[in-house]
């Protein structure tokens, strides 16, 4: 699998989109980007997927760049439920390997009023 | 829909005793998987299944027995509870084919070993 490198922390003020980075240096051609977050002693959520192109849903928007070796998480109006760890996973789609996530240390995401 | 549900959401062991965490999903999801949280730590993959009658070890298999009987299910025995068992555990299940990494997590099991 190819290994996410995220920032330990981010800070955000309310009512402003918090974008989060991910570095996928080694992310091979049939790897998909996804990310979930997890607010303080609930279960792991699901946010959005991606392969190459950009992906928005009612949650957020994903942004892959061109050579698909990093993508940013962006919450277009960060509230103070937003805070939350944000794990970006690379992971391929199918095969033996579905299902089966690494989740790392993620971002700790801290929202302000 | 409920989800995935998990009992119990806390439960105290003491070393040496055995007990099952009960994990269900009522949305006709084919694979089901456990992951543990330890402080500090991201998740961790214990078992999974992808489907009824079929079992799999993960990352962190030693000390847990998974069966999946039906669809619905999918309990995690421990045997003889140890205190590194102490942790949260975490019950998820996917659609199959291109949508199995897109995970529904239940709310957690808090377990203490004493």
């Amino acid at each position: 699998d190819a290994k996410t490198t995220q920032p330990p922390s981010m800070d955000c003020a309310e009512g402003r989109a918090a974008n989060l980075p991910c570095n996928h240096s080694t992310i091979s051609g049939n790897e998909y980007v996804y990310w979930y977050r997890q607010i303080h002693s609930q279960g792991p959520q699901y946010i959005i997927h991606g392969l190459k192109n950009n992906e928005t849903n009612e949650m957020a928007s994903l942004i892959i760049t061109e050579d698909r070796k990093s993508s940013t998480l962006i919450l277009p109006h960060a509230t103070l439920r937003d805070t939350a760890v944000y794990y970006c996973i690379v992971r391929d789609a199918g095969g033996t390997s579905y299902g089966k996530l690494t989740f790392g240390q993620g971002t700790i995401l801290t929202v302000h009023p | 829909n409920a989800g995935v549900t998990q009992t119990p959401k806390f439960q105290v062991l003491k070393t040496g005793q055995s007990m099952t965490l009960q994990c269900a999903q009522d949305m006709n999801h084919e694979y089901m998987s456990w992951y543990r949280q330890d402080p500090g730590m991201g998740l961790r993959l214990i078992h999974y299944s992808v489907g009824a009658g079929i079992t799999d070890q993960g990352e962190v298999p030693n000390g847990y027995n998974v069966s999946r009987s039906t669809t619905e299910d999918f309990p995690l025995r421990l045997l003889s509870a140890a205190p590194s068992q102490t942790s949260v555990y975490f019950c998820a299940s996917s659609p199959p084919s291109s949508g199995a990494n897109v995970l529904t997590f239940g709310a957690g099991s808090r377990l203490t070993v004493l």
